[in-house]
């Protein structure tokens, strides 16, 4: 099955600053990466997803790059503000008959004022 | 509804009884996702509906869960003979297949 690690487990950047989180994947039939943000006692909401055929996703400060070859991702936040404060989760699907998600520990975004 | 839905929201049961938690899919989607999340801790996989296909039933603890998917829409999660360990969050999420998952509120479950 899928495995992701998703790093670091702790963020902190001072706000006005990027903030870049990393994922691996193991299985190469992979194909459909989304991002899922969760502030504290609230429920993970998707906030950008990508797919195996394109490299790059923007969407206003976030953005998404998928290196298919090396099998990760990233999540990238320019101008940060403190509402994206969070707990960030990767997922990516497995391959084949057994396609459901797999998601990443989580990182947890701090941003400092 | 416009999105999933998760009842009861809260549940305190007392050691050993059994529990039934229910989650009501956004209509159509035939991905169906039961995770678990204990306080601070990331997301627990439970088990995975698609469609018609059998379920992925890899990430249950023990044998005393058990998931059902009628009609290949609400789901029950059941937890038989429950534990203090089994205090946590239980979320459900649905999708369409090679889609994003949405979530639901969530089950906070408290076993005393």
């Amino acid at each position: 099955g899928e495995n992701v690690e998703q790093h670091p487990s702790t963020l902190s950047v001072q706000e006005g600053d990027s903030a870049v989180i990393k994922c691996t994947y193991s299985d190469s039939a992979s194909n459909y990466f989304p991002w899922y943000k969760q502030e504290l006692g609230k429920r993970p909401q998707l906030i950008i997803d990508i797919r195996s055929n394109v490299g790059e996703k923007k969407d206003q400060r976030i953005a998404v790059t998928l290196n298919k070859t090396a099998k990760h991702f990233s999540l990238h936040i320019t101008e940060t503000q403190p509402e994206d404060s969070a707990v960030y989760f990767c997922a990516a699907n497995s391959g084949g008959g057994a396609d459901g998600l797999t998601f990443g520990k989580g990182t947890h975004l701090i941003i400092q004022p | 509804g416009a999105g999933v839905s998760q009842s009861p929201s809260n549940k305190v049961t007392e050691k050993g009884k059994d529990v039934e938690l229910r989650c009501d899919p956004i209509s159509g989607h035939t991905a169906l996702y039961w995770y678990r999340q204990s306080l601070g801790q990331g997301l627990e996989f439970l088990i995975y509906f698609q469609g018609n296909s059998a379920p992925d039933k890899s990430g249950l603890p023990s044998d005393r869960f058990s998931a059902e998917r009628t009609g290949g829409s609400v789901s029950t999660l059941t937890i038989q003979r429950t534990q203090q360990e089994d205090s946590a969050v239980y979320l459900c999420a649905s999708s369409l297949r090679f889609q994003g998952a949405f979530f639901g509120q969530g089950t906070r479950l408290t076993v005393v």
